[in-house]
């Protein structure tokens, strides 16, 4: 089945330095991805849509200079916490989607990131 | 837009007892239906998924779940819960034409010995 990678699985960084994690889809090609955030014991709040080789879909209230996701290609999207601080720290999802709506969501398996 | 409530945020049984999840959805059109459970620290993972055909979903790990338009409901089912199933739940639904996943809060599921 459709299996996608995220990387790194945790990771804990200075207030103030940048953090990027990476999400592959390893079996098949991304049209779509998204990112989401999850706060403890809470559902998954979609932060952007991101289409390969193009610019990315910023739900309202995301600050898209904080998040930057980059979709180079149809297999490796990445988001980058810039400047990261505390209120930052959350566990971030990605998911993948092939080409037909009904193909369903495929997600990876999150990060958990702790700013210091 | 599309839409799913989930009601009661914890749900404990018996271990061996049935399991049941409730599910409603609202859409402007047919929709595709998914659970997924998610276990401490990790992703979602897909459990079952409605798209067309049969409405009765049969999915991994002994679920099922019902499609039934007139409730505009997608109940989740497992007949005998084991203590593996303790985790968190999460329906969802999308559109035909709709990028968006739009989520349920979830239910956390308890199984007691």
């Amino acid at each position: 089945g459709a299996v996608v990678s995220q990387h790194p699985s945790r990771v804990i960084c200075k207030s103030g330095t940048s953090v990027k994690i990476e999400c592959r889809s390893l079996d098949f090609q991304a049209t779509t991805m998204f990112w989401y955030r999850q706060f403890p014991k809470q559902s998954l709040m979609l932060m952007a849509t991101s289409n390969e080789g193009s610019k990315a879909t910023y739900e309202q209230g995301v600050e898209k200079d904080k998040f930057l996701i980059n979709h180079a290609s149809l297999t490796l999207s990445t988001l980058t916490v810039t400047s990261a601080h505390p209120e930052d720290s959350s566990f971030y999802i990605c998911s993948a989607r092939g080409g037909r709506p009904a193909d369903g969501y495929t997600f990876g398996s999150g990060t958990r990131l702790t700013v210091v | 837009a599309q839409s799913v409530t989930q009601l009661g945020s914890h749900v404990s049984v018996s271990e061996g007892a049935l399991v049941l999840l409730r599910c409603n959805y609202s859409s402007s059109v047919p929709p595709y239906l998914f659970w997924y459970v998610q276990y401490p620290n990790q992703g979602l993972q897909l459990l079952l998924k409605y798209t067309t055909g049969a409405t009765l979903v049969k999915g991994i790990n002994g679920f099922e779940a019902e499609f039934k338009k007139s409730e505009t409901s997608f109940h989740l089912t497992k007949p005998s819960a084991h203590m593996s199933d303790a985790a968190e739940y999460f329906c969802a639904v999308s559109e035909k034409g709709n990028n968006r996943l739009a989520f349920g809060k979830g239910n956390q599921v308890v199984v007691i010995p």
